[in-house]
């Protein structure tokens, strides 16, 4: 059974500080890795999606590398922003599954202080 | 684009009650999902298709009931709620291939009294 977990729990920097998310998965047979953003009340917003063929994607100051045979994912957020506070959910196919059977893991919650 | 839309925001029920929640999409994505989201649990897949007609239990899918007529639509049915039905639902939704990111909607928050 696949199993995500993410470290740490909460995180809280001052604005503008460079900093690391971590996701660990147990199955490294997986189709592709995803990065989400839930601000309170609120759905997931899909940031990177990253395919098993891949190392790494970018979007602006964000960036996501993905280590199958690891089981590890991390996503750089640079020159973090207050209005980069929320949680933050990393995903993984089901073991065995298609790609859109997700299995989550429990989020980090950033907090940046201005 | 209007993207996943659920309804209703939120809604109170009593132990024993039915009830559906509503989960349209119209960005033609072939797969759509229900998660349940609880504090300390994370998401929790409880049904899911991959298209019309076809659907198939996901991780939690007790209590649940699913059917999809239609590509736009997914309700989800609570056939007799449990205060441990108590959460906050999500759809997605995405195209099949590996590529594509899931899409969700805003939620349902659902208390059972």
């Amino acid at each position: 059974k696949q199993e995500v977990t993410q470290i740490p729990a909460a995180l809280s920097v001052p604005e503008g500080e460079n900093l690391v998310l971590n996701c660990s998965f147990t199955d490294s047979a997986i189709y592709n890795l995803q990065w989400f953003r839930q601000d309170p009340g609120k759905g997931l917003t899909s940031l990177l999606l990253i395919q098993s063929s891949q190392r790494e994607q970018t979007s602006g100051r964000l960036n996501a590398s993905l280590d199958k045979s690891s089981g590890r994912s991390t996503l750089y957020i640079a020159a973090s922003q207050p209005g980069d506070s929320a949680t933050y959910l990393c995903a993984v196919p089901y073991s065995g599954a298609g790609s859109y059977q997700l299995t989550f893991g429990k989020g980090t919650k950033l907090s940046v202080i201005p | 684009n209007a993207g996943v839309t659920q309804t209703p925001k939120f809604q109170v029920l009593k132990t024993g009650q039915s009830m559906t929640l509503q989960c349209a999409q119209d960005m033609n994505h072939e797969y759509m999902s229900w998660y349940r989201q609880d504090p300390g649990m994370g998401l929790r897949l409880i049904h899911y298709s991959v298209g019309a007609g076809i659907t198939d239990q996901g991780e939690v899918p007790n209590g649940y009931n699913v059917s999809r007529s239609t590509t736009e639509d997914f309700p989800l049915r609570l056939l007799s709620a449990a205060p441990s039905q108590t959460s906050v639902y999500f759809c997605a939704s995405s195209h099949r291939e590996s590529n594509q990111p899931q899409h969700f909607g805003d939620g349902t928050r659902l208390s059972i009294l």
